[in-house]
């Protein structure tokens, strides 16, 4: 079944680790993005790639790092500049690239620093 | 810039009783506005989208939007809600410059 893949489902880390997050898909989607969910608040965009070597910023794009060496695989680094980095990652796909709503999502990495 | 407010945090509703979760949105242009639902631990899944055609939209699991513009309002309603429909549900709007807002989330809960 096609779909997208998030690993692990569960981290914990130290503080001034840095931790990065999987998301593969095999939905032969060109665009990709990462957001970051809190309680209470919708979900706010770190990142987001349209095609492979090429990726963009969101709105909170600070303390994190990613890249988009093949079109399948979307990695995600927290590193230790992240604040607070105690949230609900999740990944998404796009089938026609940025411009659209239609998002599908894996189903998320919940990252706990200690 | 455009943004959406969903009015309710919370919402708790009998097994077989309508559902309304509300939505209001902001926005300069006429836009594209969509509604998820995130069932606990998982990811979001889209539930249905307005874009400029039928005000009423029709979603999966009998879930309806209607778009108001006069109202500014996308309200996403079910006419008999089961226990499998608790969950946190999310108003989206597509902005101009293709980036989505999201709204702070609706949490339903269904009593039996």
């Amino acid at each position: 079944d096609g779909g997208i893949t998030q690993s692990p489902k569960y981290l914990f880390r130290k503080e001034g680790q840095n931790v990065t997050l999987s998301c593969e898909q095999n939905l032969n989607h060109d665009a990709m993005y990462w957001y970051r969910q809190d309680p209470g608040q919708g979900l706010r965009l770190i990142y987001y790639s349209q095609i492979v070597n090429d990726f963009q910023k969101g709105d909170i794009a600070e303390g994190y790092s990613v890249s988009r060496e093949k079109k399948e695989s979307f990695p995600l680094t927290v590193t230790s500049a992240q604040k607070n980095p105690t949230a609900f990652y999740l990944c998404a796909s796009s089938i026609e690239g940025v411009g659209t709503g239609e998002l599908f999502f894996g189903e998320g990495s919940r990252l706990t620093v200690l | 810039a455009q943004s959406v407010t969903q009015l309710d945090s919370h919402v708790s509703v009998s097994e077989g009783t309508p559902v309304l979760l509300r939505c209001n949105y902001s926005s300069s242009y006429s836009p594209s506005l969509f509604w998820y639902v995130q069932h606990p631990n998982k990811g979001l899944q889209l539930l249905l989208k307005y874009t400029s055609a039928a005000t009423l939209v029709k979603g999966i699991n009998g879930f309806e939007a209607e778009f108001k513009k006069s109202e500014t309002s996308f309200h996403l309603t079910k006419p008999s809600a089961h226990m499998s429909d608790a969950a946190e549900y999310f108003c989206v709007v597509l902005g101009q410059d293709y980036k989505l807002s999201f709204g702070a989330g609706t949490t339903v809960t269904v009593r039996a």
